[in-house]
């Protein structure tokens, strides 16, 4: 089945830097990789998406590569901001398919420094 | 206003005491899951639901049932509680199958004493 690695598990950056998570998953037929961001005591929301006919898309600050070879994909945050300290989940899925399921890395919590 | 109802938000029960976490949404998704957030463990599923009278055991379902006899609802029961089973659970769905966004619902914070 699948699998989903995601490094790091922490990650402290100066306010306005960027931020980058990076995350691998082993099932070459995945094709849908979210990015989900889970502040503290509310509920995880999705930030990004990516299906795997694309290999990259932005959304202002915010942006995902895919490497459809090396199976890995990664979040990218520039210019971070105070309300950008979450914890942000990756995942990927297959999808159409009678066992599908979604699979979640475990998490980078991110803080931003003043 | 399209969204995931769950509840209760706060639970605290005894070993062995049936309970049932219930999840409701708006939105007519065929798809619907349930998760348990534990430190350092991220988002595990226990079941889900591709759509009425379907469901499918998820990566950790030891322990938990579910129902789907409308699209709408999809509760989760816990037959008798153990200890290992305090988490924080969250409800999902999404219009249908797991490649499209997810939504979830407000969680609910169990405890098992």
């Amino acid at each position: 089945g699948e699998n989903v690695e995601q490094h790091p598990s922490t990650l402290s950056v100066q306010e306005g830097d960027s931020a980058v998570i990076k995350c691998t998953y082993s099932d070459s037929a995945s094709n849908y990789f979210p990015w989900y961001k889970q502040e503290l005591g509310k509920r995880p929301q999705l930030i990004i998406d990516i299906r795997s006919n694309v290999g990259e898309k932005k959304d202002q600050r915010i942006a995902v590569t895919l490497n459809k070879t090396a199976k890995h994909f990664s979040l990218h945050i520039t210019e971070t901001q105070p309300e950008d300290s979450a914890v942000y989940f990756c995942a990927a899925s297959i999808g159409w398919n009678r066992d599908d399921k979604i699979i979640f890395g475990k998490g980078t919590r991110l803080h931003i420094l003043p | 206003e399209a969204q995931v109802t769950q509840n209760p938000r706060y639970l605290i029960t005894v070993t062995g005491k049936k309970l049932t976490v219930t999840c409701s949404q708006n939105m007519n998704h065929e798809y619907m899951s349930w998760y348990r957030q534990d430190p350092g463990l991220g988002l595990r599923q226990i079941y889900y639901s591709m759509n009425v009278e379907v469901t499918d055991k998820g990566d950790v379902p030891e322990g938990y049932k579910v129902s789907r006899k409308e699209k709408r609802n999809f509760p989760l029961i816990l037959e008798s509680p153990s200890p290992n089973q305090t988490s924080l659970y969250f409800c999902a769905s999404s219009i249908r199958v797991t490649n499209e966004k997810l939504f979830f619902g407000s969680g609910t914070q169990l405890s098992v004493l």
